[in-house]
């Protein structure tokens, strides 16, 4: 079967540096996506492993581990605009290589 | 560029009555997906197309939901009957053919979809 687990909610300050992590069960391994949702707007692509390492773009930087089955989120300097759900996502080959979501991970910015 | 176009961006209907969603996707993408959002949770595949064919359409269902691509641009999705359970956010979603998940996808704002 196929499966993600993230936590539900994380709360930070503004200026901190926080990790979202992504566990996932698939058959088949096709790259972990990273995308940022803000309450009532579209889901907007961030990032993409396809292999074991950090990515890092700006502020953002995206780790896997494919041994371990795991991939997190790093937001460094964070302002009060990061606030917002963050999904975790990776193609499954046995559901026919459809993009599979996590249930998103809310993002709580405090002053 | 302009990005993933869907309208009507909110909708208000009653149980039994027929809705449809409409969505232009980003010029020269040929890849087209319809997702549904309910609150809370990651979007749902509903269907995708390549071009004008609907190459997976495997979570869509088909008593009640349709869509179609005429020429491979823009799209509907509609619902006839609609039920209570089917309120939700339905987005539109855009990429290249052939990019894999390099790029990602570009969503649309979507459809808030309320049935009373």
């Amino acid at each position: 079967g196929q499966s993600l687990e993230q936590p539900s909610e994380v709360t930070a300050v503004e200026g901190a540096i926080v990790q979202i992590n992504c566990t996932y069960q698939t058959s088949g391994f096709y790259g972990l996506s990273w995308y940022q949702q803000h309450d009532g707007g579209a889901p907007t692509f961030l990032s993409y492993n396809a292999l074991d390492g950090l990515e890092e773009t700006g502020r953002f930087s995206s780790f896997l581990s494919r041994s371990d089955s795991y991939g997190y989120l790093l937001l460094q300097e964070l302002q009060m605009k990061d606030s917002a759900s963050y999904f975790c996502a990776v193609r499954d080959g046995r559901s026919n290589y459809q993009l599979i979501w996590g249930a998103g991970t809310k993002l709580i910015i405090k002053p | 560029e302009a990005g993933v176009v869907q309208s009507p961006r909110y909708k208000i209907i009653e149980k039994k009555q027929p809705v449809a969603f409409w969505c232009n996707p980003i010029s020269g993408h040929n890849t087209l997906y319809w997702y549904r959002q309910n609150l809370g949770q990651g979007p749902e595949l509903l269907i995708r197309y390549e071009n004008e064919e609907a190459v997976d359409d495997s979570q869509l269902p088909k008593d009640r939901f349709s869509a179609e691509r005429l020429k491979g641009v823009d799209s509907t999705l509609k619902i006839q009957p609609a039920e209570l359970g089917d309120s939700a956010v339905y987005l539109c979603a855009s990429s290249p053919t052939g990019t894999g998940d390099s790029y990602g996808y570009t969503f649309g704002s979507g459809t808030r979809l309320t049935v009373v």
